[in-house]
């Protein structure tokens, strides 16, 4: 089955510093990938996908992330962050299999920034 | 376009109780998927729904279970609620389920 591992799951910043989440999912086929947000009392809402070409990807609110086929991986970056960045983002990959699809997430990773 | 909606909001419920949740999806997307959010498990798959089809179940009991009406309109029913049951659910739709998913604001469920 696939999983999808974050590996930070408290991340504490100050304004301005450079933020790096990692990402990595387990499945051997075609893939989607996402990075959800959640701020505070807020719902899930779409930060960037990757489904096919540049593997750089940029989305909303300056932040990118990068697809790695080789590493199984799909890092979040962004070259700086502010208070109101403060949330938890999610990694997310869809994978197929008998025309189903089933988003699968990772644990989540909180991001605190501190002003 | 108006967002992926979900009725009711909250909801408090005792053991032993059913409970029904609603989620109208995002007008022209047919796949409706349900989540269970909670701070011990994260984000887990519940089911998905297509074409008024379940084309996909997670790892839950048999107690979970839902359907979809012909407008796409999902509903998501979990009988004899136990206290575990208490989470966020969240039902999320999309074109025909492999690309984007939108998320609803969620139905908070609380079983005592």
């Amino acid at each position: 089955a696939q999983s999808v591992s974050q590996h930070n799951h408290h991340v504490i910043l100050s304004e301005a510093a450079s933020l790096e989440l990692g990402c990595n999912y387990s499945y051997g086929g075609t893939v989607n990938l996402f990075w959800y947000v959640q701020y505070p009392g807020q719902h899930l809402q779409l930060l960037l996908k990757y489904f096919s070409g540049d593997p750089l990807v940029k989305g909303i609110k300056g932040f990118e992330a990068e697809f790695i086929k080789s590493k199984f991986s799909f890092n979040l970056r962004k070259p700086s962050v502010q208070w109101s960045d403060t949330a938890e983002y999610f990694c997310a990959v869809i994978t197929s299999g008998a025309g189903s699809y089933q988003l699968t997430f990772g644990k989540g990773t909180k991001l605190s920034v501190i002003p | 376009k108006a967002g992926v909606t979900q009725t009711p909001r909250y909801l408090i419920k005792t053991r032993g109780q059913q409970v029904t949740l609603s989620c109208s999806p995002i007008s022209g997307h047919r796949s409706v998927s349900w989540y269970q959010q909670t701070p011990g498990q994260g984000l887990q798959f519940l089911f998905e729904y297509f074409s008024e089809t379940q084309r996909n179940k997670g790892n839950f009991p048999g107690r979970f279970s839902g359907r979809q009406f012909s407008n796409s309109r999902s509903e998501m029913n979990v009988s004899t609620l136990e206290l575990g049951d208490s989470a966020l659910y969240l039902c999320a739709s999309g074109l025909r389920g492999r690309e984007t998913q939108y998320f609803g604001p969620g139905t908070r469920l609380l079983v005592l």
